[in-house]
């Protein structure tokens, strides 16, 4: 069963916009992963933020942790077409990952 | 580093046939994870190893999977016989357990399954 629900599903947005995907959880963490998947390619790590950490940033992307909500949300900032891709969040409540099931963003042009 | 590595990248065979998935993590991780991603189920979990030992193996669909870790450098996902419905993306991640749970993944094996 997936632990985290990513929302929307799926977004469309014009090149330049900001992008933010929202995750809940369902149980206690240790931390909260987000990860980017291009067509036919691997997962790769975005950025993680511990339980004990509310914001944290990195470049273009700002991640938001609220453990009282068991939520957390992705914001990328300007937006480009190569940000086009599927990201997961994954939450770690013991030693390994569990993912949801992705929203799909589409930046266009 | 090179990075996880899986090999092969794409593999097409017949309902029956034995498919055999590889895969060398990072050198040093101590953590190697087995998923399966499909429009339908999303990605799932099939199996873990910590030190080369199978932690979790609650996710492998049936007994016709089957994985092994026979070294620190290696692992084997076998299907067999392979059906149809298992036609996926299947993805090998490793971690190391000073990462903070952090995984990376291979660029995965397309399987079709006619």
């Amino acid at each position: 069963s997936q632990q985290g629900e990513e929302d929307p599903q799926a977004l469309s947005i014009q090149e330049g916009e900001n992008a933010t995907m929202n995750c809940s959880y369902k149980t206690s963490i240790n931390n909260l992963q987000w990860y980017r998947q291009n067509s036919g390619r691997g997962l790769v790590h975005l950025i993680l933020i511990r339980s004990n950490e509310r914001e944290k940033h990195s470049g273009r992307l700002r991640v938001t942790l609220d453990t009282s909500k068991k939520s957390s949300s992705l914001l990328i900032t300007a937006s480009r077409a190569a940000d086009t891709a599927s990201y997961f969040c994954a939450t770690a409540p013991g030693n390994m990952l569990t993912f949801g099931g992705g929203t799909r963003l589409m930046v266009k042009p | 580093d090179a990075g996880v590595i899986q090999s092969p990248r794409h593999e097409v065979t017949e309902m029956g046939q034995e498919v055999t998935l590889r895969c060398k993590p990072i050198s040093g991780h101590d953590y190697l994870f087995w998923y399966r991603q499909t429009m339908m189920r999303g990605l799932e979990l099939l199996i873990y190893f910590n030190n080369n030992v199978p932690i979790d193996d609650s996710g492998m669909p049936e007994d016709r999977f089957s994985a092994k870790m026979p070294n620190a450098s290696f692992s084997t996902l076998k299907i067999q016989p392979s059906e149809p419905r298992d036609s996926a993306v299947y993805f090998c991640a490793s971690q190391h357990t000073s990462g903070g749970y952090t995984q990376y993944f291979g660029p995965g094996t397309r399987l079709t399954v006619l």
